[in-house]
């Protein structure tokens, strides 16, 4: 079964700043998603990639398959983007269960 | 097109109550898949079905919780005779295919509280 790990669990960033969250896995899988979530809220799907990198918006997601590592980036920082940031992998090969990581809680000050 | 739809949003039931959760996919998408997030801790998959099937149910505890997808109307997650450690945000997605390698779509969200 995929172990899926996210660091840091906490960020606090001020505003403006570019911020990195990183999420590792232990099975080889052929996509990875990131999604986020508000407070209360639902749960938005942000990327799901199997390669290379993504950008949308003021939001970059990377991967590489063989480090089995993926990075969420966000530039220009605003406290709008304050929510739980998680990365969910196939929990095998070919599965389509999903394994989540715990997530990453963004606070971004003014 | 709507997105996922969940309802209730919000829901509170004394110990030893009925809970029922509804879930309607997106408008095309037969795949349904029911995840709880505990209090402080990560999303986990309980159950997939497909429309009037059970296709995973692995992740539900055996006893007290029932999933069903009939051929019309909501998937339904029914929790019989609740206790307080049932208290959870209970989210359904869905997806045109099977999930792994499909993007995922979630819904809001039922936020469960057991009193």
């Amino acid at each position: 079964k995929n172990e899926v790990e996210q660091s840091p669990q906490n960020l606090t960033a001020q505003e403006g700043e570019f911020i990195t969250i990183n999420c590792s896995y232990s099975v080889g899988i052929s996509a990875l998603h990131w999604l986020q979530q508000h407070p209360g809220g639902g749960i938005v799907s942000l990327f799901m990639l199997s390669s290379g990198k993504k950008k949308h918006g003021r939001l970059i997601a990377t991967i590489n398959i063989q480090e089995k590592h993926s990075s969420l980036h966000i530039t220009a920082s605003h406290p709008r983007d304050s929510a739980v940031y998680i990365c969910a992998a196939p929990s095998g090969a070919g599965s389509y269960q999903l394994t989540f990581g715990k997530g990453t809680k963004l606070s971004v000050i003014p | 097109n709507a997105g996922v739809m969940q309802n209730p949003r919000h829901l509170v039931r004394r110990r030893g109550q009925e809970a029922r959760l509804r879930c309607s996919p997106m408008k095309g998408h037969s795949h349904v898949y029911w995840y709880r997030q505990l209090p402080e801790e990560g999303l986990k998959f309980m159950v997939y079905l497909q429309k009037e099937n059970i296709i995973d149910e692995s992740g539900m505890p055996k006893e007290r919780f029932s999933a069903e997808f009939p051929k019309e109307g909501p998937s339904i997650l029914r929790i019989q005779q609740v206790v307080r450690g049932d208290s959870a945000a209970y989210f359904c997605a869905s997806s045109p295919h099977q999930q792994g390698n499909t993007e995922a779509f979630f819904g809001q969200g039922t936020r469960l509280t057991v009193v």
